[in-house]
């Protein structure tokens, strides 16, 4: 079945250091992108790519990057210029066509203590 | 900018009641609007949708109308199940594929 596989569902990280959360998707989607969820607050666009080697900021991008070297994969990284980085993450994707559903992994939980 | 404003929650109801999740916007043109649900643990999955005015969406009992006039598109089930229990987001198409405005999500809890 095709998916999007977010991984590892739950990450501890120390203040200070930076950390990699890995979406890989299978649904041969050319656009992907990354939401930040946080309690009351909705999600946030981080990032998108629309197609490899490319990608833009979102509405929240400061403390965070990210890489598209292949269409199946889009890493993000939290960096430690990110100042609130406990958060749910999660990965999305979509044909490049309007009005096309998102379609989401199951989300990384990343607690930084 | 756009923005989605739903109804604050938690709601919490019994087996068979009926549901309405308000959800309102704030936009130019004409956007596309979605309604997504996520379960515990889980990422979203787009419930249901309406690309323009007067569209009805409807998927597994639940529809929404694409109301133009009030800028709204207000969820509704006419009878909820325990297995509805989830978070609702109502969002917001922008010019772009993609990038979606969302709301803050409404909590629904339904008890036998």
């Amino acid at each position: 079945d095709g998916g999007i596989t977010q991984s590892p569902k739950y990450l501890f990280r120390k203040e200070g250091q930076n950390v990699t959360l890995s979406c890989e998707q299978n649904l041969n989607h050319d656009a992907m992108y990354w939401y930040r969820q946080d309690p009351g607050q909705g999600l946030r666009l981080i990032y998108y790519s629309q197609i490899v080697n490319d990608f833009q900021k979102g509405d929240i991008a400061e403390g965070y990057s990210v890489s598209r070297e292949k269409k199946e994969s889009f890493p993000l990284t939290v960096t430690s210029a990110q100042k609130n980085p406990t958060a749910f993450y999660l990965c999305a994707s979509s044909i490049t066509k309007r009005d096309s559903p998102l379609h989401f992994g199951n989300g990384t939980r990343l607690t930084v203590t | 900018g756009n923005s989605v404003t739903q109804m604050e929650g938690p709601v919490t109801l019994s087996e068979e009641a009926f549901l309405t999740i308000n959800c309102t916007y704030t936009a130019t043109g004409y956007p596309s609007l979605f309604w997504y649900v996520q379960y515990p643990g889980e990422g979203l999955q787009l419930l249901l949708k309406a690309t323009k005015a007067d569209d009805k969406g409807s998927n597994k009992g639940f529809e929404a109308t694409y109301r133009k006039e009030t800028t709204s598109f207000h969820l509704e089930k006419g009878s909820v199940q325990v297995s509805d229990s989830a978070v609702y987001f109502c969002a917001l198409g922008g010019t772009s594929y993609g990038k979606l405005t969302f709301g803050q999500g409404t909590i629904l809890t339904v008890h036998p």
